[in-house]
C-alpha cells in the first residue's frame, strides 16, 4: 500500500461530459504529481503541485484543470470529455525533494463512451 | 526532444537468467535523478530503486540493482535471478534538478515476459 488513495477506482462517463477525480496524497508529503496512461502507452506527465502552489506543467490540455487544497489533497477535473481522454489517470505524491520516489495510488480509469 | 529513451519495447527471458533493461536519458543539468518503476498487469506502479547524479556507487534493491554510466547517459536496471513474478511493464523515469518544482518523466517502457 502506497499511501496515496484515489477515487473513484472506474469511471464510465458520455461525451462532452466533466468529471472529477480525486487524490489523497501519502501522509506528510507535499507534492501531488498527475499522469495520464493511455492503452499500452507510457505515463504522460500533466501537471504537479507543491503545497498548494502549481509547480510544473506538462502536455495538459485546456479542457482539464488541477488543484491542490489545503489539506494537500488534489482533484483534476477533465470537461468537454473526448473519446480520446479514455485512459488510466494516476495520481502520485512525494516528499518533493532530491531522491525523494513518487509513490503512486492505484490510478482511475476512465471511459469515455 | 525525447529525454528519456528505453529501446527495448519487449522482452523474453528465461526463468533464473538475469535481466537487463536498456534506459539512456538526455539532461543539461548535472543534478538529476533515476528511477525504475514497475508496472503489473494489475496496473499498479511500483518503485523498484533510485540513483542520484551525484551517487559514487551504483544502486542496488534486493535483486534489484542500477548500472549507471554517467558519461554515457544511460541507467540499465538489472534483475538478478529473474522469478515469473517480474513480468510486467518496466519504466524508466529522471527527475531533472533537486526544486520542488520539477517534473519527472517516464520512458515508453520494455514489457518483460518471464519464461518458464
Amino acid at each position: 500500500d502506497s499511501g496515496v488513495t484515489q477515487t473513484p477506482k472506474h469511471l464510465i462517463t458520455a461525451t462532452g461530459q466533466r468529471v472529477t477525480l480525486r487524490c489523497s496524497p501519502r501522509s506528510g508529503d507535499l507534492s501531488v504529481y498527475w499522469y495520464q496512461q493511455s492503452l499500452d502507452q507510457g505515463l504522460q506527465f500533466l501537471i504537479q503541485y507543491y503545497n498548494g502552489e502549481e509547480r510544473a506543467k506538462g502536455n495538459i490540455l485546456e479542457r482539464f484543470s488541477a488543484q491542490q487544497f489545503p489539506d494537500l489533497h488534489s482533484e483534476l477535473n477533465l470537461s468537454s470529455l473526448e473519446l480520446g481522454d479514455s485512459a488510466l489517470y494516476f495520481c502520485a505524491s512525494s516528499a518533493g525533494v532530491g531522491n525523494s520516489p513518487l509513490h503512486f495510488g492505484n490510478g482511475t480509469r476512465l471511459t469515455v463512451t | 526532444a525525447q529525454k528519456i529513451t528505453q529501446t527495448q519495447p519487449g522482452m523474453f527471458v528465461q526463468e533464473k537468467e538475469a535481466v537487463t533493461l536498456d534506459c539512456t536519458y538526455d539532461t543539461s543539468d548535472p543534478s538529476y535523478g533515476l528511477f525504475w518503476y514497475k508496472q503489473p498487469s494489475s496496473g499498479e506502479m511500483i518503485f523498484l530503486i533510485y540513483q542520484g547524479s551525484y551517487d559514487q556507487q551504483n544502486a542496488t534493491e534486493g535483486r534489484y540493482s542500477l548500472n549507471f554510466q554517467k558519461a554515457r547517459k544511460s541507467a540499465n536496471l538489472v534483475i538478478s535471478a529473474s522469478q515469473l513474478g517480474d513480468s510486467a511493464m518496466y519504466f524508466c523515469a529522471m527527475r531533472e534538478g533537486t526544486n520542488r518544482d520539477d517534473k519527472i518523466i517516464f520512458g515508453k517502457g520494455t514489457r518483460l515476459h518471464i519464461l518458464p
